[in-house]
C-alpha cells in the first residue's frame, strides 16, 4: 500500500514562529504536493514538486516556502507563521510524467493552530 | 488551462433515494477526472477516475460518473444513498485543480 505520512497531526505554535511540516512518501513517487484545506475554500494548492531539487508555485504561495532535497521528503515552511495561515494541511504525492494525471495519495494532514 | 466547478455546495438526500454531485470542468486538452472522497475527520480517499477508456466510470461504494465531452461535465451518482456516503466530494480535473467540494448529508 502506497504510504503518505505527515509528521503531526496536530501542532500549535505562536505568531511568528517558523514552522516546519514535514511529509514522506514510500512509493517513489515523483511529484508530491502542498494543499492547504479551509471550509467552503476546498483545498487550494501551495506548491509542488516533480522531482528532487525543483519546486513550483501554486495557486496561495505567499508566506510558504518548500524543500524537497530527498525525493521521498518534501517539506512546507512557514517562515513567520501568522494566524491566516490556521488550516489543515495535507500532503500528496502521485506518479506521471510531465503532468500529473494519475491518482494523487494523500497523507491524514496536520491541523495547525496558529495563536 | 484546466478549472473545475462543482456546482453545489451543500446537497441533502434521504436514505435510500439517489444521489447527484454535479462538476463541470474546462479543459485545454483533454482531461483526466477525479472524484474523491473525505469523511468526517478522516483523510482523502480516492473514488473514481477517468482517464480517456470508458467514459462510465465505476467507483466504491457504488458510486459512478460519467463524462460527457460535450457537456464538459463528470457528474458523480449513486442510485441508493446509504447513511456513510455522508461525506465530502471534491471533483478534480487533472490534478492539482480541485474543486471547492459537496457537502453529502444523508437524512434518515
Amino acid at each position: 500500500d502506497v504510504k503518505v505520512t505527515q509528521s503531526s497531526r496536530y501542532l500549535v505554535k505562536r505568531t511568528g514562529e517558523k514552522v516546519f511540516l514535514e511529509c514522506v512518501q514510500d512509493m517513489d513517487h515523483e511529484n508530491m504536493f502542498w494543499y492547504r484545506q479551509d471550509p467552503g475554500l476546498g483545498l487550494r494548492l501551495i506548491y509542488f514538486s516533480y522531482d528532487v531539487k525543483m519546486k513550483e508555485k501554486g495557486d496561495i504561495p505567499e508566506g510558504y516556502s518548500v524543500s524537497r532535497e530527498k525525493k521521498e521528503r518534501f517539506s512546507l515552511i512557514l517562515e513567520s507563521a501568522s494566524t491566516n495561515q490556521t488550516s489543515m494541511y495535507l500532503c500528496a504525492s502521485n506518479t506521471g510524467s510531465p503532468l500529473p494525471r494519475y491518482e494523487q495519495y494523500f497523507g491524514p494532514g496536520t491541523r495547525l493552530t496558529v495563536t | 488551462a484546466q478549472s473545475v466547478t462543482q456546482l453545489d455546495s451543500h446537497v441533502s438526500v434521504s436514505e435510500g433515494t439517489p444521489v447527484l454531485l454535479r462538476c463541470n470542468y474546462s479543459s485545454s486538452y483533454s482531461p483526466s477526472l477525479f472524484w474523491y472522497v473525505q469523511h468526517p475527520n478522516k483523510g482523502l480517499q480516492l473514488l473514481l477516475k477517468y482517464t480517456s477508456a470508458a467514459t462510465l466510470v465505476k467507483g466504491i461504494n457504488g458510486f459512478e460518473a460519467e463524462f460527457k465531452k460535450s457537456e464538459t461535465s463528470f457528474h458523480l451518482t449513486k442510485p441508493s444513498a446509504h447513511m456513510s456516503d455522508a461525506a465530502e466530494y471534491f471533483c478534480v480535473v487533472t490534478l492539482p485543480n480541485f474543486g471547492k467540494g459537496t457537502s453529502l448529508l444523508v437524512t434518515p
